[in-house]
């Protein structure tokens, strides 16, 4: 079964610093994979996708992130965090075989501080 | 491009009333619709796939005639909480997709339900 695990659910970092958000997932297929940030109160916005293309994703902001199969890992990182980086943040992979359902993870709750 | 709205942003209403959730794209025909449930301080759990015109496929484990959706248009499906209980307070949010081959969805900003 399709699934992701977002290892850590709360990540603290002071501003300047380099962000890094782990993203392990499981799938029998080749998967598509997207990281999604939800600010309070508003709706999911799209960082980046991997669609089985270039393995080193960039996204908006500056965020960007590796696919890594033999670590089954799709890490999101920003070189510099941005007090306005705070957020949720989702890692979702969608079932591209047979589905389009997105699963996602638990989320990872980035506090960025001055 | 490519902006889904919800309709109404929030929502409280008194137990066993039903409710009616509207989830538009405003710039593009969306083939799929996608409802998610969000508990707080949780990930979004997917409801059900609702394609234009036909019955909408549910997860295991939704009820059906509690979550009652309808895909009457390409740019409109409603999510209707029937019967509402304290337990469906939520927050609900809808995608939507306009083409198998574009593999993203694109979300609205939900709509937070609160039973009293």
């Amino acid at each position: 079964a399709q699934s992701v695990t977002q290892l850590d659910s709360h990540v603290s970092v002071s501003e300047g610093t380099p962000v890094l958000l782990r993203c392990n997932y499981s799938s029998s297929y080749s998967p598509s994979l997207f990281w999604y940030v939800q600010h309070p109160n508003k709706g999911l916005q799209l960082l980046l996708k991997y669609t089985s293309a270039a393995t080193l994703v960039k996204g908006i902001n500056g965020f960007e992130a590796e696919f890594k199969k033999s670590e089954t890992s799709f890490h999101l990182t920003k070189p510099s965090a941005h007090m306005s980086d705070a957020a949720e943040y989702f890692c979702v992979v969608s079932l591209t075989l047979f589905t389009d359902k997105l699963i996602f993870g638990t989320g990872t709750r980035l506090q960025v501080f001055p | 491009g490519a902006v889904v709205s919800q309709h109404p942003s929030r929502v409280i209403c008194k137990s066993g009333t039903s409710v009616k959730i509207e989830c538009r794209s405003l710039d593009f025909q969306a083939t799929t619709m996608f409802w998610y449930r969000q508990f707080p301080k949780q990930s979004l759990m997917l409801m059900a796939t609702s394609n234009e015109g036909s019955k909408a496929t549910y997860e295991q484990g939704v009820e059906k005639d509690k979550f009652l959706i309808n895909h009457a248009s390409l740019t409109l499906s409603t999510l209707t909480v029937t019967s509402a209980h304290p337990e469906d307070s939520s927050f609900y949010i809808c995608s939507a997709r306009w083409d198998l081959a574009y593999n993203e969805q694109f979300f609205g900003p939900g709509t937070r339900l609160t039973v009293l």
